[in-house]
């Protein structure tokens, strides 16, 4: 069965405190990576797609990175407004392809 | 802003009466995307429409129903309300099949 599964549910850190954020996923042939950002009691926010392993994309203090198990949020000298929850989706190949499989999310909190 | 539209923003209802959610996609998107949000379940995927058919359908009860219109504009129909259905209902939008969805503000729906 297709699944995401995203860690830690929750991480706290310190202004300036780099740290990374997991998705690993079982999938049958992956279509498409997807990170997202949630702010509390708001729609995600789309940041990044990763389609093959290797491939890495960078945005501010983020940058995403994907291998054939697994993709990983690196948060680097994280300020407080960096605070949200984290979102991971995978598009698969086979079965229905026009859905998306979320996890559950990891909630960040950056201290001043 | 993500470009889409929801309302109403909040709804207060009582058990056993029946809502309808209104969604704009952002101008030029085709696909419109239904996800329920509850705090123990992250995001569930309802319904995706694609220039007014229906594309894909996920965990979506059958006292809900939703439809995509001409003008692209779409409704999402609770019926038979439970208790258990007080949830942040989103709508996302695309161009097309892809997993970069563009996600409104949500409308968060409180069943009495």
């Amino acid at each position: 069965e297709d699944q995401v599964t995203q860690s830690p549910e929750a991480l706290r850190l310190q202004e300036g405190e780099s740290s990374s954020l997991n998705c690993s996923y079982t999938v049958s042939g992956l279509r498409g990576l997807f990170w997202y950002r949630q702010d509390p009691g708001k729609g995600p926010e789309f940041l990044f797609t990763l389609y093959s392993a290797g491939e890495e994309k960078e945005k501010e203090r983020l940058k995403a990175t994907l291998t054939k198990k697994e993709s990983f949020l690196h948060i680097t000298a994280p300020k407080p407004e960096d605070s949200a929850t984290y979102l991971c989706a995978v598009r698969a190949n086979a079965g229905n392809n026009r859905k998306l499989i979320w996890g559950l999310g990891t909630s960040l909190a950056v201290n001043p | 802003d993500s470009g889409v539209t929801q309302t109403p923003k909040h709804l207060i209802t009582a058990t056993g009466q029946r809502v309808t959610l209104r969604c704009s996609p952002r101008s030029g998107d085709l696909s419109v995307y239904w996800y329920q949000q509850s705090l123990d379940q992250g995001l569930q995927f309802l319904i995706q429409y694609y220039n007014g058919e229906e594309r894909a359908k996920g965990n979506i009860l059958e006292r809900f129903s939703a439809q995509q219109f001409p003008d692209l504009h779409s409704e999402l129909n609770l019926s038979s309300l439970e208790l258990g259905d007080s949830a942040l209902y989103f709508c996302a939008s695309s161009v097309g099949a892809t997993g970069e969805l563009f996600f409104g503000e949500g409308s968060r729906l409180t069943v009495l």
